[in-house]
């Protein structure tokens, strides 16, 4: 089965700086999405992307999927409190898979 | 985006008596449900899919007669957690697919805390 590999495992910024989140699979990522979760609640849908080279913009996050469709990143601008969390990717095992394969998350933390 | 509830956010009971969650998709028709159920500081967990008039499929290691699954409808599946004993208490989190086309997007509920004492 897929498994998807995070990178960091967690992460300390500094308020304001910018930062980015890996995930890295050993097989094709038919559909690639992106998460935010705050401890005790549900995920919040951040981005989607399907298309090899996509890339996706929201507020002061960016994703992008690689041309191989095997590896996604997350990027924060200007880092803020409001974006602190963990960040969890998921992904479609195959086209048209049912269900999502998840990675074990990047814990983000941001410093005043 | 689409929106997907869960009542309750939060349950306590005694070990041995039932609890039923619901999760509901409130602006979409959902033909597929996931519940999932989460450790603290680890991922999710995907426990079955579940697909509306069918019964649902459970992933290799999860109870189908302890976590009972209905998706009785298209906004509406329960996961019921019966005979409850303290190691059921986790955070369970629903989630709901829209398919556009041959792609699709899959939105989660809030989550529910379950405490069984």
């Amino acid at each position: 089965s897929q498994e998807l590999e995070q990178s960091p495992q967690s992460l300390i910024v500094q308020e304001g700086k910018n930062l980015t989140i890996n995930c890295t699979s050993s097989k094709t990522l038919y559909g690639l999405y992106w998460y935010k979760q705050k401890y005790g609640e549900g995920l919040i849908f951040l981005m989607m992307l399907q298309k090899g080279g996509e890339e996706k913009s929201h507020e002061k996050i960016t994703a992008k999927l690689d041309e191989k469709k095997q590896q996604s990143s997350l990027h924060i601008t200007a880092s803020q409190p409001s974006h602190a969390g963990i960040y969890l990717c998921g992904a479609d095992e195959i086209q048209g898979a049912q269900k999502l394969v998840f990675g074990q998350g990047t814990r983000l933390t941001i410093n005043p | 985006g689409a929106v997907v509830s869960q009542h309750p956010s939060r349950v306590i009971c005694k070990s041995g008596t039932s609890v039923k969650i619901e999760c509901r998709s409130l602006d979409f028709q959902a033909t597929t449900m996931f519940w999932y159920r989460q450790f603290p500081k680890q991922s999710l967990m995907l426990m079955a899919t579940s697909n509306e008039g069918s019964k649902a499929t459970y992933e290799q290691g999860v109870e189908k007669d302890k976590f009972l699954i209905n998706h009785a409808s298209l906004t509406l599946s329960t996961l019921t957690v019966t005979s409850a004993h303290p190691e059921d208490s986790s955070f369970y989190i629903c989630s709901a697919r829209i398919w556009q086309g041959r792609f699709s997007e899959q939105y989660f509920g809030p989550g529910t805390r379950l405490t069984v004492t």
